[in-house]
């Protein structure tokens, strides 16, 4: 049971290159989402999914895309990085309508430059 | 929309004494969760500990414990006899009863444990 996988661990980017920050579950978890964490300000959501097919913005979506084809997968794409993404990411999942705690991933760090 | 707020950035405390950590959120719903989570040096996010908001008792995880006041919105962790493995980023966050519902956290304290 690996729980959830992000990858890649560590990405520099160049201003305006794309990319996709990959998050797997094997946990059979309905809630997907994603947050960037900067210093100061906790964890912030930016997209969450609650099926496969069905996806929301959270607090900060500009700049980002995602997409939930399985119940297992949930990508974060940056369309065109700038460096006010410059941050630490975390895919977190859990099951529908529980009070559980999320299960988060290891976390990507991104440097755009 | 609900918030959280730490107003406590960065925490020490000496090893094997106590510490309280401050947490206080917002909220119009009677019915939500409430959590800390810890985040060592590994940046990995723990669930420490949670706490249903319509149960009056305390929640408790071995040294780690809470003080849930529900009227003042206030949600405190201790953690009594520190060990220099508790030195993490810790977070408290909130989430509302109905399902599927976001996780808001706060800002986080920064918590140093000297020997």
């Amino acid at each position: 049971n690996a729980g959830v996988t992000q990858t890649p661990k560590f990405q520099v980017l160049k201003t305006g290159q794309s990319m996709t920050l990959q998050c797997a579950q094997d946990m059979n978890h309905e809630y997907m989402s994603w947050y960037r964490q900067d210093p100061g300000m906790g964890l912030r959501l930016i997209h969450y999914s609650v099926g496969a097919g069905i996806t929301d913005q959270g607090e900060v979506p500009n700049g980002y895309n995602v997409s939930r084809s399985t119940t297992e997968d949930f990508p974060l794409r940056l369309l065109s990085a700038a460096p006010s993404q410059t941050s630490v990411y975390f895919c977190a999942s859990s099951l529908w309508g529980r009070g559980d705690g999320y299960t988060f991933g290891s976390g990507t760090r991104l440097t755009v430059v | 929309a609900q918030t959280v707020t730490q107003s406590q950035p960065e925490m020490s405390v000496q090893e094997a004494e106590t510490v309280t950590l401050s947490c206080t959120y917002d909220t119009s719903e009677s019915d939500y969760y409430l959590f800390w989570y810890k985040q060592p040096p590994s940046r990995q996010m723990i669930l420490v500990i949670r706490q249903e908001a319509y149960k009056q008792q305390n929640a408790t995880e071995n040294r780690f414990s809470v003080n849930f006041q529900k009227a003042a919105k206030s949600f405190s962790l201790k953690i009594s006899d520190s060990q220099l493995g508790d030195a993490a980023m810790y977070f408290c966050a909130y989430r509302r009863e109905t399902s599927g519902s976001r996780l808001t956290f706060g800002e986080g304290t920064q918590l140093t444990v000297n020997p």
